[in-house]
């Protein structure tokens, strides 16, 4: 059983326009939500999070909305650029259960020129 | 700052042999994870350990999976036999639990591939 969903094996996008990478979740009990973005050959590096009282986080062009009533979160990437080409996971931590994130299958995120 | 150091980068191998990588956690880190990269499951938490103590190993997939942590600053995870099926990336992370926001460090992973 898959706690973390990631729908969109892929997004493809033009640079310069807007990226939504989207994301559901099961466990009630995760109280942490992040994104890590992951270059081929290297390990996962963490992006943005958000609480999970809090609504949306801004980072830049980076921008994290959490629906908790339908246990869903976006990930807003505005404008995007070709450096942003990447694979995206979604991570949840359920705080019962120490410092473990819940990983979702990834989408892969090509942004043309 | 030295992040987390994993070895060999890379491992190729045959079927039925023993395959033992390797992790340097950060400095100071408290939790130290093993997750497997596959394609079809994407990355899933086999082991964590907290203070060195492994606290859930509930996603090691079977007897054939052993990891150990002996001292702060050093873990390993063993596959024996190795089988074609763990071909896989597996990254080593780690984060500190007194300052958490759910940032995890990983390294660069190793990529296994059993012949």
């Amino acid at each position: 059983d898959q706690q973390v969903k990631q729908n969109s094996p892929s997004l493809s996008v033009q640079e310069g326009r807007i990226s939504i990478l989207n994301c559901d979740y099961t466990n009630s009990m995760f109280d942490y939500f992040l994104w890590y973005k992951k270059y081929p050959a290297e390990g996962p590096t963490f992006l943005i999070s958000i609480s999970s009282i809090k609504d949306k986080n801004e980072d830049g062009r980076f921008t994290v909305f959490l629906n908790k009533s339908a246990k869903h979160l976006s990930l807003h990437i505005v404008p995007s650029q070709p450096g942003d080409s990447a694979v995206y996971f979604c991570a949840a931590r359920d705080k019962a259960a120490g410092n473990k994130l819940t990983f979702g299958g990834g989408t892969r995120v090509l942004v043309k020129p | 700052d030295a992040g987390v150091i994993q070895s060999p980068r890379h491992e190729v191998t045959e079927m039925g042999q023993e395959v033992t990588l390797r992790c340097k956690p950060i400095s100071g880190h408290d939790y130290l994870f093993w997750y497997r990269q596959t394609m079809m499951r994407g990355l899933e938490l086999l082991i964590y350990f907290n203070n060195n103590v492994p606290i859930d190993d509930s996603g090691m997939p079977e007897d054939r999976f052993s990891a150990k942590m002996p001292n702060a600053s050093f873990s390993t995870l063993k596959i024996q036999p190795s089988e074609p099926r763990d071909s896989a990336v597996y990254f080593c992370a780690s984060s500190l639990g007194t300052a958490f926001t759910g940032e995890l460090f990983f390294g660069e992973g190793s990529r296994l591939t059993v012949l």
